[in-house]
């Protein structure tokens, strides 16, 4: 079973300018989550859609994060205009539903890096 | 809210040797508490979950965690470690009131001495 996919893998921006990544999640996964890991820090969860409707958003910057999750497979998570502070790797999930037992799965992060 | 503490943010042990990571969490009900490992570069893998019923969890590569009501806990716990487990581990507790939204611990990154 392929895993959860990501790109890029990694992005170098300048301050002010706008980035996108991209994810496609397990075969048959409901849900699907963005998570932004900051160095030495734990993820921490941005916003969770359950097929192309969103569930939390409620952590998300939205002045500048946006997310769709158009078809309810692949997502797009895009920061305009990005800030020093983004620097961060985005992880993405996903899970069968939303119920607590469904595991999430995690693809391998896009890591950016903004000068 | 949920919130997860693992108190120690480094651990250095030989290879061979056992060990145990802590993990204390805050919820207010009966947690759903995992434990995730992530390897430089890549994504997190589940090592083990605890939902329900026997409070010792068996998990993938040899580790296991038990849970302790008592003491808010859920430490992760391997006999023999391997020098293939450097890595970070992350504990997360999920509210299932929530739709299955984890909220995670700073890591514990672990080092393994030849």
């Amino acid at each position: 079973e392929a895993g959860v996919a990501q790109s890029p893998r990694y992005k170098i921006i300048e301050k002010r300018q706008s980035v996108a990544f991209w994810c496609n999640p397990i075969s048959g996964h409901a849900t699907l989550y963005w998570y932004q890991q900051i160095l030495g820090q734990g993820p921490k969860l941005l916003i969770q859609f359950q097929n192309n409707g969103v569930v939390d958003d409620s952590q998300l910057p939205k002045d500048r994060f946006s997310a769709e999750r158009l078809k309810g497979v692949d997502s797009t998570l895009k920061i305009q205009p990005a800030k020093l502070e983004d620097s961060a790797v985005y992880l993405c999930a996903s899970s069968l539903g939303r119920a607590g037992q469904d595991t999430q799965y995690f693809g391998p992060g896009t890591r950016l890096t903004v000068l | 809210a949920q919130s997860v503490t693992q108190p120690d943010i480094h651990i250095t042990v030989s290879e061979g040797a056992s060990l145990e990571l802590r993990c204390n969490y805050s919820y207010g009900a009966t947690p759903y508490l995992f434990w995730y490992v992530q390897s430089p570069g890549q994504g997190l893998q589940l090592l083990l979950k605890y939902f329900s019923g026997d409070t010792l969890v068996q998990g993938i590569k040899g580790f296991e965690a038990e849970f302790k009501r008592s003491q808010s806990s859920f430490n992760l716990r391997k006999p023999s470690v391997h020098w293939s487990d450097a890595a970070e581990y992350f504990c997360a507790v999920g509210d299932n009131n929530a739709g299955n939204m984890l909220t995670f611990g700073g890591g514990t990154r672990l080092m393994v001495k030849p």
